[in-house]
């Protein structure tokens, strides 16, 4: 039973527009949500949180929305740019609780696809 | 900023061999993670640690073991290698609370 669910395996967008990925979890504890991107044999790289107390944090061309009531969060990514060409993972934790509820609980990616 | 360190980035092994992954994080974090990442399955967790000598099995732990004697060290053990872990192979670590993971990045095992 997968706690965080990302639904679209690809996303494909034009240079210069709006790249939109969406995670929904189901986990109501879950309080800490964050996103991450990996290029092909690297390591992910932490891009951006939020905790459960925001619905909204921005950081350069990233922002990440949380509506809690519909167990949703998304990543915008404006403008989006070719080397955004990457997976992005969703994560969530229940932080507040600690030990192994603060894991991080992955979605499978989505590969985002930024053509020029 | 955080350094998580894996001692190889791509690594050969033949089937029934023992063998060990090492990793490394310099920021003092009490939380260290391996993962294994095949397609289509994401970030599958295989063993964790919360403190030197401490252990907890993940959600994939069969055929592999830990280690943890030092803090910033934690090693991943693949008590005889078998062709179904062939896979990329990530270390992460963490502090307390809301901390992002941060991880290292990645070996790349093939048992042959």
């Amino acid at each position: 039973d997968q706690q965080v669910k990302q639904n679209s395996p690809s996303l494909s967008v034009q240079e210069g527009r709006i790249s939109i990925l969406n995670c929904d979890y189901t986990n109501s504890m879950f309080d800490y949500f964050l996103w991450y991107k990996k290029y092909p044999a690297e390591g992910p790289t932490f891009l951006i949180s939020i905790s459960s107390i925001k619905d909204k944090n921005e950081d350069g061309r990233f922002t990440v929305f949380l509506n809690k009531s519909a167990k949703h969060l998304s990543l915008h990514i404006v403008p989006s740019q070719p080397g955004d060409s990457a997976v992005y993972f969703c994560a969530a934790s229940a932080a507040h609780y600690g030990g192994s509820q603060g894991n991080l609980i992955f979605g499978k990616g989505t590969k985002l696809s930024v053509k020029p | 900023d955080v350094k998580v360190t894996q001692s190889s980035r791509y690594l050969v092994k033949r089937t029934g061999e023992k063998v060990f992954l090492e990793c490394v994080q310099d920021m003092d974090h009490e939380n260290m993670f391996w993962y294994r990442q095949d397609p289509g399955l994401g970030l599958r967790l295989i063993y964790f640690s919360y403190d030197v000598k401490m252990k907890e099995k993940g959600d994939i732990p069969e055929g592999y073991s830990v280690s943890r004697e030092k803090k910033e060290r934690f090693s991943l053990i693949l008590e005889s290698a078998s062709t179904n872990q062939t896979s990329m192979y990530l270390c992460a670590s963490r502090g307390q609370g809301f901390q992002p993971q941060h991880f290292g990045d990645g070996t790349r095992l093939s048992i042959l």
